[in-house]
């Protein structure tokens, strides 16, 4: 199955900075590619994904660009408030929804950001 | 549309008793999976369904775990025989079609 490897925390940074959180896949298809965040004391939240190379996923300020050829899939934003302040997951899809569609998903261990004021 | 709904919250058993989850699926959704997360990592697969059928189950981690979906509704996971490393949160998501939406899970502790 596929695999993700994800930039380890903890990150801790102030707040309008700029975080960065990289991802990188191995696949031996077209996964689609997630962005999930944990809030404290809540459930995962889906927050952005994208589905074929190129794509750009947004939501909330945040961004990620599926980039096949660097097999990454990087989640960026430019000024993070208090309320970022959560663990992040990249996932990925297991084998190709060309030919499976379904939704299994492989994890990253997850990256805690913690926004002071 | 209250979400993915699972109960208890919360379990705390004795090593070696029989435990039973429960996921109620948002309601339209007709795939449902089960993963567990261990603190410090990623949420892992373990078996998803399809309306009642259960198309994958070769990643359930031992023989005590199983999975149901009688109904293709509510999904129930049933660990026998608890083990202390058996303790984790358990999480189900429900889709229809793309990606799933999580519940907030149950988090066992085996003593």
């Amino acid at each position: 199955g596929n695999s993700v490897t994800q930039m380890e925390g903890p990150v801790t940074l102030s707040e309008e900075a700029f975080l960065t959180i990289n991802c990188t896949y191995t696949a031996t298809g077209y996964p689609s590619l997630f962005w999930y965040v944990q809030y404290p004391g809540e459930g995962l939240q889906l927050l952005l994904k994208a589905t074929k190379a190129d794509d750009k996923g947004s939501n909330k300020g945040f961004e990620a660009t599926y980039r096949k050829e660097t097999t990454s899939f990087h989640l960026e934003k430019g000024s993070v408030q208090v309320s970022d302040s959560a663990v992040y997951f990249c996932a990925a899809t297991e084998g190709s929804l060309r030919s499976s569609n379904d939704y299994k998903l492989s994890f990253g261990a997850g990256t805690t950001v913690t926004v002071r004021a | 549309d209250t979400g993915v709904s699972q109960n208890p919250r919360h379990k705390i058993t004795k090593r070696g008793q029989n435990v039973t989850f429960r996921c109620d699926p948002i309601s339209e959704h007709n795939r449902l999976y089960w993963y567990r997360q261990t603190l410090g990592q990623g949420p892992e697969f373990l078996t998803y369904f399809q309306n009642e059928a259960q198309l994958e189950k070769s990643r359930l981690l031992s023989d005590r775990f199983s999975a149901e979906r009688p109904k293709g509704s509510f999904s129930t996971l049933e660990i026998q025989r608890t083990e202390q490393g058996d303790s984790a949160m358990y999480l189900c998501a429900s889709s229809k079609t793309g990606a799933g939406t999580f519940g907030s899970g149950t988090r066992l502790t085996v003593v």
